[in-house]
């Protein structure tokens, strides 16, 4: 069935390290992949995006990946700032209209 | 630029009741997606509405009904609420016919059922 997997659930990294969440998707047709990061009672916001066909994409220190064959994708954030703190979600396009999201990774960044 | 503007913010209701939420897309944009956010969860996607039609379902029951209006805006209703059915309701909104276009999301509606 249509599932995107998140992993870790929970992830702390010291200010300045780099932080990495990846997603596995099941729908190969799956073409779109969007990030969002939503911070407590707050709604989530678009951070970055891929397309099916781009393998890599960057925007100044965070940095999507996709590996289309394993249906694998991930975030990289480096030089990681306190205001980097929030939950990160993954999704993928299922089929024309639908995306599917994962359930969340809870990033804290420790001064 | 308005965002996506969603309303109440808050909502207390009973089991049994019904419920309307709404919400305003980006300008600009003409399709309005909604999703159910529990506690601690993505956001599941519930359906997706453009040219005044539904044109996508998630697994949701008959119970969740919508509807979009001439000026893109949206609501959502929901009947005979159960008390699953609490959750941060959010909406967003893109623009264009096909997937794979930006979704950008509105502040939500907490609705909490007693």
């Amino acid at each position: 069935g249509e599932n995107v997997e998140q992993h870790p659930s929970t992830l702390s990294v010291q200010e300045g390290d780099s932080a990495v969440i990846k997603c596995t998707y099941s729908d190969s047709a799956s073409n779109y992949f969007p990030w969002y990061k939503q911070e407590l009672g707050k709604r989530p916001q678009l951070i970055i995006d891929i397309r099916s066909n781009v393998g890599e994409k960057k925007d100044q220190r965070i940095a999507v990946t996709l590996n289309k064959t394993a249906k694998h994708f991930s975030l990289h954030i480096t030089e990681t700032q306190p205001e980097d703190s929030a939950v990160y979600f993954c999704a993928a396009s299922v089929g024309t209209y639908k995306y599917i999201f994962g359930t969340g990774t809870r990033l804290k960044v420790l001064a | 630029d308005a965002g996506v503007t969603q309303s109440p913010t808050h909502l207390i209701k009973t089991r049994g009741q019904q419920v309307t939420l709404r919400c305003s897309p980006k300008s600009g944009h003409d399709t309005v997606s909604w999703y159910q956010q529990a506690l601690g969860q993505g956001p599941q996607f519930i359906f997706q509405y453009y040219e005044e039609e539904e044109r996508q379902r998630g697994n949701f029951p008959d119970r969740f009904s919508g509807h979009q209006f001439p000026n893109y805006s949206s609501e959502l209703n929901v009947n005979a609420l159960l008390l699953g059915d609490s959750a941060l309701y959010l909406c967003a909104s893109s623009s264009g016919a096909l997937n794979g276009q930006p979704q950008h999301f509105g502040d939500g509606t907490r609705l909490s059922i007693l």
